[in-house]
């Protein structure tokens, strides 16, 4: 069955960066696209940009150009969203999720917490 | 881009109701050379990822149970829930994936038992 298992929960000062994986399970990961989606606390979804698990290509939501980057590791079928220069609004939970046309697949979520 | 409208933000509907959720997008999501429109909703229960439930505005993702309907074609759909049952508590979503990037989702309606 498919799984998409996102690493744990972070807490991060203003400023810093945070990496969160999730790694892929049960299906072909070059077939498919991995998607990062965020959750502010008691908001609706953003989306926050794709990467082609077959090539590496990718697109960004234009407001987080600069301080995102989405990599993937194809030998782990795993998936990382780096972002950068954090600030008390990104507190959020992160998603990865799989995505052809549409996110039929979730990861579990990871709490990203921006704190002094 | 495109702008993506629920109503409405909240709704309460008795247990074996029908509930009608409504999107509205600030273009057309109809792709005219396969006649398909390009509409999906998602189901998200407190503390758990969403869940697709809906794509292409109509087709029901493998498991989602029958009372679940989704109708619609250009700019304005329809999530419909023929019988309330309690597992139904959510929050509901609606996205385009037409004209990307950027991917876009409603706001959300809040859906609960009165």
């Amino acid at each position: 069955q498919v799984q998409l298992v996102q690493s744990g929960a972070e807490v991060k000062k203003p400023g810093a960066s945070v990496k969160v994986s999730c790694k892929a399970s049960g299906y072909t990961f070059t077939s498919y696209g991995i998607s990062w989606v965020r959750q502010a606390p008691g908001q609706g979804l953003e989306w926050m940009g794709w990467i082609s698990a077959y090539n590496g290509n990718t697109n960004y939501a234009q407001k987080l150009q600069g301080r995102v980057t989405m990599t993937t590791d194809t030998s782990t079928s795993t998936a990382y969203m780096e972002l950068r220069s954090l600030r008390s609004d990104d507190t959020a939970v992160y998603y990865c999720a799989r995505w052809g046309l549409t996110f039929d697949y979730w990861g579990q979520g990871t709490l990203v917490t921006v704190s002094s | 881009d495109i702008v993506m409208t629920q109503s409405p933000d909240s709704l309460a509907v008795s247990l074996g109701e029908r509930a009608t959720i409504n999107c509205k997008s600030s273009q057309s999501v109809l792709y005219s050379s396969n006649n398909k429109n390009y509409l999906a909703w998602y189901q998200q229960k407190p503390g758990q990822p969403p869940k697709l439930l809906i794509y292409w505005a109509s087709t029901r993702e493998s498991g989602v149970p029958d009372r679940f309907s989704g109708s619609g074609s250009g700019t304005d759909f329809t999530l419909t829930i023929s019988s309330l049952q309690a597992e139904d508590v959510a929050v509901y979503y609606c996205q385009q994936y037409y004209r990307t990037p950027p991917i876009t989702f409603g706001q959300g309606t809040r859906l609960e038992i009165k």
